[in-house]
C-alpha cells in the first residue's frame, strides 16, 4: 500500500514568489492534515480536512497561504506571496477515520524562501 | 495552549546503551504519541498511549505515562546506530489535531 506521498521534496523560492505544495494521502483516508515545522521549533498544526471539507483551519498563520482538497481526495497549499519566516519542512499526513488517532506523515516539503 | 516539551534537546550515546526521552505536556490529553523523524524523511508512528494506560512496550520500545506529572518517557534499550532520528511526542486531546514539541536528537555512536 502507497503511503502518503509530498511533492516537491524540496523548493526554493525568492520571496515574493508563489509555491504549491501537493499531498496525496493514503487512499481511502478521508482526514488529511497539514503540519509545518520552521527551523528550531516545534512541529505545528496547520489544518484539517474531512473529504473536501475544512474541518479545522485554526494553525493557518495567514490569508497568504491557501488549502484545498478538490474532490476529497489529494491536496494543495499554496503560499502567495512567500515571505522569509515561511521556510521550513511542511508536512501532510492521513487518518482513516477520527476514532484511529494515529496519523501517516508524509516525507515532508522543504521550502527555502530567500 | 498545551504544548509537549521533550527533554533533553539532544542526546549522544553509544550503541548498545538504553536511550530515555522524557516528554511534558500542560493539559488533559486523551493520549500520547511518540514519533521519530530520520533525516529528510517524514514522521514515523511508533507507539501511542492511551490516558488511562501507565506503561507500553513495543519491541525495544518503552513508554511510561503519568497523567498526574503530565509527563511521558521514551525508553530505547540497545540501542543502534540506525535509531539515530529526532524523536517527537505528540498529544492528543478531544477533537484537537496533535500538538508537537520540539524534539530530541537521537545520535547513537557505532
Amino acid at each position: 500500500e502507497a503511503g502518503v506521498t509530498q511533492f516537491p521534496s524540496h523548493s526554493v523560492i525568492e520571496k515574493g514568489q508563489t509555491v504549491t505544495l501537493r499531498c496525496d494521502p493514503i487512499s481511502g483516508h478521508d482526514n488529511l492534515y497539514w503540519y509545518r515545522r520552521v527551523m528550531g521549533k516545534e512541529i505545528k498544526f496547520l489544518l484539517h480536512f474531512v473529504k473536501e471539507s475544512k474541518q479545522d483551519e485554526s494553525g493557518m498563520p495567514n490569508n497568504r497561504f491557501l488549502a484545498e482538497r478538490t474532490g476529497g481526495t489529494y491536496s494543495t497549499l499554496k503560499v502567495q506571496p512567500a515571505e522569509l519566516e515561511d521556510s521550513g519542512v511542511y508536512f501532510c499526513a492521513s487518518s482513516q477515520d477520527l476514532t484511529s488517532y494515529e496519523q501517516y506523515f508524509g516525507p515532508g516539503t522543504r521550502l527555502t524562501v530567500t | 495552549s498545551q504544548q509537549g516539551e521533550e527533554d533533553p534537546q539532544a542526546l549522544s550515546i553509544q550503541e548498545g546503551e538504553n536511550a530515555t526521552m522524557n516528554c511534558s505536556y500542560k493539559t488533559s490529553i486523551n493520549n500520547l504519541q511518540w514519533y521519530r523523524q530520520n533525516s529528510g524523511r517524514g514522521l514515523v508512528h511508533l507507539i501511542l498511549i492511551r490516558s488511562n494506560e501507565r506503561e507500553k512496550h513495543s519491541g525495544r520500545l518503552r513508554v511510561t505515562l503519568d497523567t498526574s506529572k503530565k509527563s511521558s518517557s521514551l525508553l530505547i534499550t540497545a540501542s543502534r546506530a540506525a535509531d539515530t532520528a529526532s524523536y517527537f511526542c505528540a498529544t492528543v486531546s478531544g477533537n484537537t489535531p496533535l500538538v508537537f514539541g520540539k524534539g530530541t536528537r537521537l545520535s547513537v555512536i557505532a
